[in-house]
């Protein structure tokens, strides 16, 4: 069985300050893992990856991502948030082996204010 | 690049109305298509997934059906509304990289 929490229903920062989400994930062979960003009333938007390789993931719009397989972890970062960047972010798990459901966080509201 | 349609945008129906939300997929061949319901802004709900034609697996029991009639065309469906049913649907396939393109989602409001 694969699951994924999120363990921050909401955070809240201030424009220019970094940013972080966190994601802990439990799969039975090797994770796939995802980050996705939802705005209201959209759907959801791929943001970065990691399947394999290195364990710092670059994705779109600054947002970077952090493997670490020791601690199950799969952190959202950006060193410097945005205003725009307020909105929902689900994190996302499926084992390298199985089917290809994806299994998804909860979710986390991020809030950047001015 | 694959895309994935979904309509209506939004909808308003009727506690016991029937419902049809629509999703079409382009950009790819014998996709692996999935239905999702998102309540309160939330968590997603996987409802249904198709891998072909006529294969549908469901992961919940509820008062929805779905259906895949063409390859890239996959339907979710109800004889009977219920107030429970409103949520934000979402159609996903999977894209580039094992992770899933989303479907720009339907709002439905059961009244």
């Amino acid at each position: 069985a694969q699951s994924v929490a999120q363990p921050e229903d909401q955070v809240n920062v201030a424009e220019g300050n970094p940013l972080t989400v966190k994601c802990t994930y439990s799969v039975s062979g090797n994770p796939y893992l995802f980050w996705y960003v939802q705005y209201p009333n959209r759907g959801l938007q791929f943001l970065l990856k990691y399947i394999t390789g290195d364990n710092l993931v670059k994705g779109s719009y600054g947002f970077e991502a952090e493997f670490n397989k020791s601690q199950t972890s799969f952190h959202l970062k950006k060193p410097s948030a945005l205003v725009s960047d307020s909105a929902l972010y689900f994190c996302a798990v499926r084992d390298s082996v199985g089917d290809y459901k994806l299994s998804f966080g909860a979710g986390t509201t991020v809030t950047v204010r001015a | 690049s694959q895309t994935i349609h979904q309509w209506p945008a939004t909808l308003v129906q009727p506690v016991g109305s029937p419902l049809s939300l629509e999703c079409t997929v382009e950009g790819t061949s014998n996709p692996n298509l999935y239905w999702y319901r998102q309540a309160a802004g939330r968590g997603l709900q996987l409802l249904f997934y198709s891998v072909g034609i006529g294969q549908i697996s469901s992961e919940v029991p509820q008062n929805l059906s779905a259906s895949r009639p063409q390859d890239r065309q996959f339907i979710l469906s109800s004889k009977k509304l219920l107030l429970s049913d409103s949520g934000f649907y979402l159609c996903a396939t999977e894209g580039q990289g094992s992770g899933y393109t989303f479907g720009s989602g339907t709002r439905l409001t059961v009244v």
